[in-house]
């Protein structure tokens, strides 16, 4: 079965960039998407398509995808960035999410 | 604006089963499918499944296939799961979410259901 990995845990100070990755077998063939979940609330999507934003979302977020690899990055990041991101794509019709990433802001 | 409300927490004991729904409003059923997504205590998501709201067709994840169904009822907009041969294991916050066919993604959550699996 198809597998994404994240790095458990990305550590970035505020104001700085934070870069998340998640790798896949030939992920850059699909698309991605990332989620951002603060403790005990909901997912919420902050990328589609590899790059797009919905609209509400901060322009501080950006994605790509090439190759095995899918990237997050938040610029500038702030405290209330801090929470668990996951990437996620589909395969053979079947959803497939990361283990997903905690980030702290120290 | 587009919203998912889901029931209620459940407590249920091994061999039971459990049933979720997830009420959706505020856009056209019929052109998006649903997602069930759970998450145990402390851990990532995990994809379970979909349902389209056009027609019914389901996909399930292999691990849960003949445990999980999955069902719609066009008439008040509301998407049902149930989960038979529960398990400790099972117990987890069950999400709903909107499948955006045009996004790829996952764009409406709903605020999930706790479901506990415990004699």
């Amino acid at each position: 079965s198809y597998e994404l990995t994240q790095p458990p845990s990305v550590s970035v100070s505020p104001g700085q960039t934070a870069t998340i990755t998640c790798s896949g077998s030939k992920l850059g063939d699909k698309y991605a998407c990332w989620y951002q979940q603060r403790p005990g609330q909901s997912p919420v999507l902050v990328i589609y398509h590899d790059t797009e934003r919905p609209s509400g979302i901060p322009d501080r977020f950006s994605g790509s995808n090439s190759g095995n690899t899918a990237t997050l990055t938040i610029s500038g990041t702030q405290a209330m960035d801090e929470a668990d991101y996951y990437c996620q794509a589909w395969d053979s019709r079947a959803g497939v999410f990361g283990g997903g990433t905690k980030l702290t802001v120290l | 604006q587009a919203q998912l409300v889901q029931s209620g927490a459940e407590v249920k004991k091994p061999g039971a089963s459990v049933k979720v729904s997830c009420k959706a409003s505020g856009y056209s059923f019929s052109s998006y499918g649903i997602t069930w997504v759970r998450q145990a205590p402390g851990q990532g998501l995990e994809w379970m499944g979909w349902i389209s709201g056009y027609n019914g067709n389901t996909n399930s994840a292999q691990k849960l296939q003949g445990r999980v169904t999955m069902t719609t009822d066009t008439t008040t907009t509301t998407v049902y799961m149930a989960l038979r041969s529960l398990r400790s294991d099972d117990t987890a916050v069950y999400y709903c979410a909107r499948w955006a066919v045009d996004r790829d993604a996952l764009d409406i959550w709903g605020q999930g259901t706790m479901v506990t699996v415990s004699s």
